[in-house]
Order: C-alpha cells, then sequence, then structure tokens
C-alpha cells in the first residue's frame, strides 16, 4: 500500500458525458501527479499540482482539467468524454515535487466509457 | 526531452534465476533520476528502486539492483532469485533532476513471467 488513495476504481459512463477522479496523496506529500495509462499511448503524464497550484502540465486535452485543494486532496475532471478517453488514471504523489524524490502511485481509477 | 526505451517486450526466468530487464535512455539532462516501477495483473505501479544519475553507486533494494552504465545510457533492472510474485509488468522511468517539475517519462514496459 503506497498510502496514495484514489477513487473510483472503476468507472464506466458514456460518452460525451463528464466524470471526476479523485486522489488523495500520502500523509505530508505537497506534489500531486495525474499520469493517463492505455494501450496505444502507454504512460502519459497529464498534469503536476504542489500545493495547490499548478506546477507542470503534459500531454492533458482541453476537455480535461485538474485542481488540488487546500487539504491537498486532488480531482480529475474528464468532460466531453470520448471512446478513446477510456484509460487507467494514475495519482501520483511526493513531498515536494524535486526531481528525485521517488513518486508513489494509487491504486488507479479505471475508466471506460462506451 | 527525454525518451526511455524497453527493447524486451517480454522476458521468461525460470524461478530461482536471475534476470535482467533492459533500459535505456535519452537524455540532454545533466542532472536526472532514473526510476524502475512493477505493475502487476492488479494494475497498481510499485515503486522497486531509483538511481541517480551523480550516484557512483549501483543501487540495490533486497533483490532488486540497478545495472548503472552512465556512458552507455542504460539502467538495467536485475532481479536476483526470481519469485512467480515477481510476474508482473516492469517499467523504467526517468525524471530531470533539480527541478520542480515532476514529469516522469516511461518506457513501454517489458512483461516478465516467472515459471515455476
Amino acid at each position: 500500500d503506497s498510502g496514495v488513495t484514489q477513487t473510483p476504481k472503476h468507472l464506466i459512463t458514456a460518452t460525451g458525458q463528464r466524470v471526476t477522479l479523485r486522489c488523495s496523496p500520502r500523509s505530508g506529500d505537497l506534489s500531486v501527479y495525474w499520469y493517463q495509462q492505455s494501450l496505444d499511448q502507454g504512460l502519459q503524464f497529464l498534469i503536476q499540482y504542489y500545493n495547490g497550484e499548478e506546477r507542470a502540465k503534459g500531454n492533458i486535452l482541453e476537455r480535461f482539467s485538474a485542481q488540488q485543494f487546500p487539504d491537498l486532496h486532488s480531482e480529475l475532471n474528464l468532460s466531453s468524454l470520448e471512446l478513446g478517453d477510456s484509460a487507467l488514471y494514475f495519482c501520483a504523489s511526493s513531498v515536494e515535487g524535486a526531481g528525485d524524490e521517488t513518486q508513489y502511485f494509487g491504486p488507479g481509477t479505471r475508466l471506460l466509457v462506451l | 526531452a527525454q525518451k526511455i526505451t524497453q527493447t524486451q517486450p517480454g522476458m521468461f526466468v525460470q524461478e530461482k534465476e536471475a534476470v535482467t530487464l533492459d533500459c535505456t535512455y535519452d537524455t540532454s539532462d545533466q542532472s536526472y533520476g532514473l526510476f524502475w516501477y512493477k505493475q502487476p495483473s492488479s494494475g497498481e505501479m510499485i515503486f522497486l528502486i531509483y538511481q541517480g544519475s551523480y550516484d557512483e553507486q549501483n543501487a540495490t533494494e533486497g533483490r532488486y539492483s540497478l545495472n548503472f552504465q552512465k556512458a552507455r545510457k542504460s539502467a538495467n533492472l536485475v532481479i536476483s532469485a526470481s519469485q512467480l510474485g515477481d510476474s508482473a509488468m516492469y517499467f523504467c522511468a526517468m525524471r530531470k533532476s533539480g527541478t520542480s517539475y515532476g514529469k516522469l517519462t516511461f518506457g513501454q514496459g517489458t512483461i516478465l513471467t516467472v515459471h515455476p
């Protein structure tokens, strides 16, 4: 158990819908990261937050948005869902977000868009 | 830009034997970190081992060791005394050091199967 929690574990929805994925980092970690894992794209970095502020952005679609709240939990919002958004979405956390810090991953949310 | 290449889509090993999973990387950064993660069939990503680019000694964590050859830009994972529970997907990843920007770049992964 990494100490990072993600809910829900599984999500099935329809095209065009909007979903929210939730992540709670390890106790004491200030930085949260979101990754998408799909068969065709592999593991892709989406976005990083540090203590409530956006720190880095990767291959995140405009239909996707995220935020980190004062209690440090984070939410990833996916809207106007398409079939291709079906993937495993991971949240990870680290203490401060420095380059040599290990990122600890949550169990992931498996999203299926029908 | 950083790039990680794992050339072995799948590897097979007999229980109790050692196995090496290959990882080569490409980066223009002077300071970086290399990571290995394990993903069992259940899906979670488990951190295994870390090597800093300026670390002179190869990293070890229990049965895992990282064979780091900086000049060749390789960071191979060695698993000694393989166990059935080691069957999983293994990912090599890297990240620029000395920065607070956190992107991990992953390879495509290697599926390891341990036979009894």
